[in-house]
């Protein structure tokens, strides 16, 4: 399968735990993006990286949220003391090169769904 | 802040009718704008990319049109099938921003 991989699929905790959630992008993409969506809406984009480096990042991102792609190969999203309200499916998407901020075409994973007890 | 609004939000149509769904957008100055197909608590699946430049793509039954200056994308799905029933999601990838802006999307269901 050369899709985009997201691991764990779904995944329970309580509230004040930890959870990690990893993405394996396309083997030739260096765009890397995160995305949270919630049930009704569209995705929110989160963070991009190009290769190893986070180049951009949302407001929705708190300080308790962390991403990193070391190697610009796979990619982990820590969230820390998880709140109820961080429950969503968390998406991982990646692109070839495009234009300078032109991401090209996104192709996303299946998505790792959080709940938040 | 770019805006993206889908209308209308849900859609039934019966086998066989081909059909249109809506999507706009506030700020024209955009790279690219692409269309998504979401199955219910799956990822999304990529139909069409439109870049700024071009007025439409095809893909199969699929028709995806681009009129940047007026902030407006369609989508013209013909002779619709109940495999086509998903929830359809347009995002546009705003210039000076690798990220896209999603509306809410529509939810489609093709009758037998």
């Amino acid at each position: 399968d050369t899709g985009v991989s997201q691991n764990p699929r779904h995944k329970i905790t309580k509230r004040g735990q930890n959870v990690t959630f990893r993405c394996d992008p396309i083997s030739e993409h260096n765009r890397l993006y995160w995305y949270r969506q919630t049930l009704g809406q569209g995705p929110e984009f989160l963070t991009y990286f190009q290769n190893e480096a986070q180049l951009e990042k949302s407001r929705l991102l708190s300080d308790r949220f962390s991403a990193e792609r070391p190697k610009g190969s796979f990619s982990t999203l820590e969230i820390q003391r998880t709140e109820q309200g961080d429950s969503a499916m968390y998406l991982c998407a990646s692109s070839g090169l495009a234009g300078l901020t032109n991401t090209g075409e996104l192709f996303f994973g299946e998505g790792s769904r959080l709940t938040v007890l | 802040k770019q805006e993206v609004t889908q209308i209308p939000a849900a859609l039934s149509v019966p086998e066989g009718e081909n059909l249109v769904l809506n999507c706009s957008f506030t700020d024209s100055a955009i790279y690219n704008l692409q269309w998504f197909r979401q199955d219910p608590g799956k990822g999304l699946t990529s139909l069409l990319l439109i870049q700024s430049s071009q007025r439409e793509q095809t893909s199969g039954r699929l028709n995806a049109s681009l009129d940047k200056s007026s902030g407006r994308s369609t989508l013209y799905i013909a002779a619709s099938q109940p495999g086509d029933s998903a929830t359809y999601l347009c995002a546009v990838n705003g210039a000076g921003s690798y990220q896209l802006t999603f509306g809410k999307g529509t939810k489609l269901s093709v009758i037998p």
